[in-house]
């Protein structure tokens, strides 16, 4: 199973640009690898997901090294809209084709004025 | 407009009865998925099922039931074998597969008093 490592919290102040890293040794050949953001009280959305090398789009970039071990969630110029818990995942298969959607305890990021 | 949709929002129980949580998707995804969160936690997969009339258990499947008569339709029973009930509850839906884009409703708190 690919597991994910990620830093509790993290701070920063608006305008800042943000870089969250995600360490997963394990994954596998045909992981991706997907971030979420999620505010209190409401389900996880979608940010970006990537295979290799550099995935960007309306929100953020997504940076994957060559040996896919890790990958770094960038957030460019923060604002206070953006503290929210960040999380990091990796597509699980098992044997017989499930999909098994794993999340870690995620990453805290607070934005300060 | 497509979305996945949980009801109630709010949900208040007596302690030793059983409650079911509603989940409805019109994606026409094949994945659901079940998540229970803590305050200040992660997500911790209660169950997951790839296709109807099939579903697997997650890291905390006891003290709850789930099935999936209808694509569009993931039903969670809370029931009073659940020792901690109390709890914020999403439903997730993806297309299937190697598929790690979700689709997360708003989610349901659940207080059993």
């Amino acid at each position: 199973l690919a597991k994910t490592t990620q830093p509790i919290s993290m701070d920063s102040y608006e305008g800042q640009e943000v870089n969250i890293t995600c360490s997963h040794n394990n994954i596998a050949t045909n992981d991706y690898i997907t971030w979420y953001q999620q505010f209190p009280s409401q389900g996880p959305r979608f940010i970006i997901q990537g295979y290799k090398t550099k995935v960007t789009n309306e929100v953020a970039s997504l940076f994957i090294p060559a040996d896919r071990k890790s990958s770094t969630l960038s957030l460019p110029r923060v604002s206070l809209s953006d503290t929210a818990v960040y999380y990091c995942l990796v597509g699980d298969m098992f044997s017989g084709g499930y999909n098994k959607l794993i999340f870690g305890a995620g990453t805290r990021l607070a934005v300060h004025p | 407009d497509g979305g996945i949709t949980q009801s109630p929002k709010y949900l208040f129980r007596k302690e030793g009865q059983n409650v079911t949580l509603s989940c409805e998707q019109n994606l026409n995804h094949d994945a659901m998925y079940w998540y229970r969160q803590d305050p200040g936690q992660g997500l911790r997969l209660i169950y997951y099922s790839q296709i109807v009339n099939d579903f697997q258990k997650g890291d905390i499947a006891e003290g709850y039931s789930v099935s999936r008569e209808k694509k569009e339709s993931f039903p969670l029973t809370v029931t009073s074998a659940q020792k901690n009930p109390t709890a914020f509850y999403l439903c997730a839906s993806s297309i299937g597969v190697g598929d790690t884009e979700a689709f997360f409703g708003q989610g349901t708190r659940l207080t059993v008093v």
